[in-house]
């Protein structure tokens, strides 16, 4: 099992620009989790989503930000018109569903930077 | 609010000594707290959760409530433990909430 993988590893978007990052969650997982690590703080929960449902994106900025996680296919966490302060590395999770929060196992990040 | 702190931001240690993680928490009801643990360029993984009441790699956490604390000890550190460590505590639904983690450095 390779674990949950996240790709790109490292990402650098201009701003104005967007940024996909992707996240596959381990194989038999089907919740996600989204978490944004800035500079010299800890994770902070963005999203959590179950395949094709969002369940509770109350960590999610109102604006510019989405995530997704289609029946097929990787998550998706997309930034649009990133800017500076988007710069961080964000995190992805993934747990079969069952028992509680612990069952979360995480990626290795993707570090975005915006220039 | 819920909230985790963690007041030291490196804690830095000889080969042998004992190591104590501090962790202080806020959170209206009954939490469940974690050590989460990040070796150089590898990805967080769960050291270990109260409700276990575990040792694992010679860890141990032990949950009070009446301080509102989960402090994570080890007797005797080894060079090997050198990583980041988290604190988290669950909150409502199933997020978890992190503190700023504490960077610890064990030499020789």
């Amino acid at each position: 099992n390779a674990g949950v993988m996240q790709n790109p590893r490292h990402l650098v978007r201009r701003r104005g620009q967007e940024a996909r990052l992707r996240c596959s969650p381990m194989k038999g997982h089907s919740h996600v989790y989204w978490y944004r690590q800035l500079p010299e703080e800890g994770l902070k929960f963005m999203v959590y989503l179950q395949k094709e449902n969002i369940i509770d994106e109350s960590g999610m900025p109102k604006e510019r930000f989405s995530a997704e996680f289609p029946k097929e296919g990787p998550s998706i966490l997309r930034i649009q018109q990133v800017v500076r302060g988007d710069s961080a590395a964000y995190f992805c999770a993934s747990s079969p569903g069952t028992g509680g929060p612990y069952e979360q196992y995480f990626g290795p990040g993707t570090r975005l930077t915006v220039t | 609010a819920q909230r985790v702190t963690q007041p030291e931001k490196l804690l830095s240690v000889f080969k042998g000594a004992p190591v104590e993680l501090k962790c202080n928490y806020s959170y209206s009801g009954s939490p469940e707290l974690f050590w989460y643990v990040q070796y150089s360029r590898q990805r967080l993984q769960l050291l270990l959760r109260h409700i276990s009441r575990e040792s694992i790699k010679g860890f141990t956490a032990d949950l009070n409530k009446g301080e509102t604390s989960f402090h994570l000890k080890k007797p005797f550190a080894q060079e090997e433990d050198s990583a980041m460590y988290y604190c988290a505590l669950s909150g409502p639904g199933t997020a978890l909430i992190f503190g700023k983690g504490t960077t610890l450095s064990v030499s020789s």
